[in-house]
């Protein structure tokens, strides 16, 4: 199975700076990546789908790139409102797995 | 409006069954695949398994293939997730979430989940 990894674990930015979240698949997967975005104590919310197409209602200070193995969740003027845990997802093939996640803070 | 409403979580000793439930509304049911996302206490997401639109297609985390099965009920507007064998590991939080397409396996909306705890 694909195995899904992510960097850093956990991060922590002043509010304004850019974020840069990386996900890298451990076998190519086109561009069948999602990101989602958890703030403490919520659901999950899907931010990001095709692993460039934001999402209806996202604002777009969020926005990923990449393809194949190597992929780029980017927030570019990081706000308070952003505080959660970013999760990746493959949706090529099953097992439809998760990153195990990338926790922001703010400084 | 989407909604997603699990239910049937609570507290089961180990080697026990349990079913959840997932009510549907807001949307025309049949069209899009569900799934069944976990997150125990504390830790990250987990994708458990996912079942096309028309329950052609059934989809299992290794971590649970043999022991949880899921099924939907395109009349009902309800997805299923009947479990078995239950581990201490299976403890979480069972979010019901909707797939974007009839076979696309990303999630754009999702319930509020409901708690599951294994312990004697």
């Amino acid at each position: 199975d694909i195995q899904m990894t992510q960097s850093p674990s956990s991060l922590s930015a002043s509010v304004g700076d850019r974020v840069t979240i990386t996900c890298r698949a451990s076998q190519g997967i086109g561009i069948y990546l999602a990101w989602y975005q958890q703030i403490p104590g919520k659901v999950p919310k899907l931010l990001i789908y095709g692993a460039s197409t934001l999402q209806s209602g996202v604002p777009s200070r969020f926005s990923g790139s990449g393809s194949g193995t190597d992929f780029t969740l980017t927030i570019s003027s990081l706000q308070s409102e952003d505080v959660a845990t970013y999760y990746c997802q493959k949706y090529n093939s099953a097992p439809f797995t998760f990153g195990p996640g990338t926790k922001v803070d703010i400084k | 409006e989407v909604q997603l409403v699990e239910s049937g979580g609570g507290l089961v000793k180990p080697g026990g069954s349990l079913r959840l439930s997932c009510a549907a509304s807001g949307f025309t049911f049949s069209d899009y695949s569900m799934n069944w996302v976990r997150q125990a206490p504390g830790k990250g997401l987990e994708w458990v398994s996912s079942i096309s639109s028309s329950s052609s297609y059934m989809y299992y985390a290794d971590s649970v293939k043999g022991r949880f099965t899921i099924s939907r009920d395109n009349a009902k507007n309800s997805l299923y997730l009947q479990m078995s064998s239950l581990r201490a590991e299976d403890t979480a939080v069972y979010y019901c979430a909707r797939g974007r397409g009839s076979t696309l396996y990303y999630f754009n909306y999702w319930g509020q989940g409901t708690l599951l705890t294994v312990s004697s």
